[in-house]
């Protein structure tokens, strides 16, 4: 079963500027998050997605949106880049039960703001 | 407010021996879920073993075991048969809220040095 993919791997932006993500998660699972990790703030929720409706939101701006497609792609955007922005981005792609819960994250997309 | 607290920045331990990371957490809810990841140099994050609040036994995987004292609200993850590719930084998370305000909150990491 292949796992999750991210692309793209790794981005240069300039402030100012807008950025999209993308995640593809396994095969199956329909819902999909998205996380920030930074070495000042450590990993952060952004928000989750399930079948093509977001159900759960971090505290981020209104900069930081998302959306997924009825393939379970996710997407995020972020508009307005600031310097702050730069950080490894996580998708993480989740099966939850009564008993049980498992996320499998992909590799990341590495975001450096200019 | 939610909050996980590892206060081990950084470990040691030989190889094949045991080592528990420390996780403590506080909540007010009374469903959550408390998960443990690895995150290799690489940056992966690598789902280790997960342990829903009302489960009454601690949650095994492999050589991954979750020490789950609700009273204490402690999650301590204990390796046993440690090996060298054990060597990264690992992460104690917790998800809180109810469907529709979940919240994923994660410590800042202990990072664990496996020694031949």
């Amino acid at each position: 079963k292949a796992g999750v993919t991210q692309t793209p791997r790794y981005l240069i932006k300039t402030r100012g500027q807008q950025v999209t993500l993308s995640c593809s998660p396994i095969s199956g699972h329909r819902s999909v998050s998205w996380y920030q990790q930074t070495p000042g703030q450590g990993l952060q929720f952004l928000f989750e997605y399930f079948s093509e409706t977001q159900r759960n939101k971090g505290n981020f701006p209104g900069r930081f949106s998302g959306r997924q497609f009825s393939n379970s792609r996710s997407e995020m955007n972020v508009s307005t880049l600031e310097l702050g922005d730069s950080a490894l981005y996580l998708c993480a792609s989740s099966r939850r039960t009564t008993h049980q819960e498992t996320q499998y994250f992909g590799p990341g997309t590495r975001l450096l703001v200019l | 407010a939610q909050k996980i607290t590892q206060t081990q920045p950084g470990m040691f331990v030989q190889e094949k021996e045991a080592v528990t990371l420390d996780c403590t957490y506080d909540t007010s809810d009374q469903s959550y879920g408390l998960f443990w990841y690895k995150q290799p140099s690489s940056g992966e994050m690598i789902f280790l073993i997960y342990q829903g609040s009302y489960d009454e036994q601690n949650a095994t995987e492999g050589r991954y075991s979750l020490n789950f004292q609700k009273a204490r609200k402690s999650a301590n993850l204990v390796i046993s048969a440690s090996q060298l590719g054990d060597s990264a930084m690992y992460f104690c998370a917790m998800r809180g809220g109810t469907s529709g305000t979940y919240k994923y909150i994660f410590g800042t990491g202990t990072r664990l040095k496996v020694l031949a």
